[in-house]
C-alpha cells in the first residue's frame, strides 16, 4: 500500500504560467516532506523540504504548501521555465515510529512548453 | 556535476557472473544508501549504512550483498542475478540517518542482466 501518492503521473504547461505538483500521504507519522527532481540519465536532486510544524516554505520560483489536516502537500513552480522540464518525487519521513528514511512517491513529470 | 559518484554508468551481466557497482563521496555524510529504481515506479530502498554498520536491509535477496569499505565508499557486491534485476541503482547519502536531512544521489548505475 503506498504511503505517498503522486497521483497526476504527468503535467504539462506553458513556459511563464504556474506549476502545481500534488502529493498525497496516509501515514499520519510523517513529518518531514521533500521533494526531488530528476532529470533523465541523472539522480535524483533535492529541490525543497518542509516541517509538519510549517505550511509554507519558499525557496526562489518554489514554494510547498503542507495541509496536515488533509495529509496533502503541494509544490508551486512560478514562473515555470522549460528547464524545469524533469520528473518530481515526493518523500515523506518520520522522525520517530522507524520510517525516518524518506518514502517516495511515483512521481510526476512535468512538460514546460515554451 | 554530482557530489556522489556512481560506477559504473551501464553494466551488462550475465545471470552467473560477479560484478559489483561502487559509490563514492567526499562530503563527509555519514549514511549512505542503496535504491533500486524500475521505469515509472519511485526508488525502492535496499540497505542504509549509518557509521560504516548496516543499518537496514530491506529484505533483499542475498545475490546482492552490500559493503562498506570506509567512510565515504559503498559497494554493491552482485552475483547470480535473474533478468528481474535489471533496474536502476541508485546511491546516495546524507548527514545522518534522520529524515530530515536531504540525501544527495549519485546518477546511478542502468543494470542489464541477459
Amino acid at each position: 500500500d503506498q504511503q505517498v501518492k503522486q497521483n497526476s503521473p504527468s503535467l504539462s504547461v506553458q513556459e511563464g504560467r504556474i506549476s502545481i505538483l500534488n502529493c498525497d500521504y496516509t501515514n499520519s507519522m510523517f513529518d518531514y516532506f521533500l521533494w526531488y527532481k530528476k532529470y533523465p540519465a541523472e539522480g535524483p536532486t533535492f529541490l525543497i523540504s518542509i516541517s509538519s510544524i510549517k505550511d509554507k516554505n519558499e525557496d526562489g520560483r518554489f514554494t510547498v504548501f503542507l495541509n496536515k489536516s488533509a495529509k496533502h502537500l503541494s509544490l508551486h513552480i512560478v514562473p515555470s521555465q522549460p528547464g524545469d522540464s524533469a520528473v518530481y518525487f515526493c518523500a515523506a519521513s518520520a522522525s520517530t515510529g522507524g520510517s525516518y528514511i524518506p518514502t517516495f512517491g511515483r512521481g510526476t513529470s512535468l512538460i514546460v512548453h515554451p | 556535476d554530482t557530489e556522489v559518484t556512481q560506477t559504473p554508468k551501464h553494466l551488462v551481466m550475465g545471470m552467473t557472473n560477479k560484478k559489483s557497482l561502487k559509490c563514492e563521496q567526499h562530503m563527509g555524510h555519514r549514511a549512505m544508501y542503496w535504491y533500486k529504481q524500475k521505469a515509472k515506479k519511485p526508488p525502492e530502498l535496499m540497505f542504509v549504512y549509518s557509521y560504516e554498520k548496516l543499518s537496514i536491509n530491506e529484505s533483499v535477496p542475498s545475490r546482492f550483498s552490500p559493503e562498506c569499505p570506509n567512510s565515504s565508499l559503498l559497494n554493491l557486491h552482485l552475483h547470480a542475478l535473474q533478468p528481474e534485476d535489471s533496474a536502476l541503482y541508485l546511491c546516495a547519502s546524507s548527514h545522518s540517518e534522520q529524515g530530515n536531512q536531504p540525501q544527495h544521489f549519485g546518477d546511478g548505475t542502468r543494470l542489464s542482466i541477459l
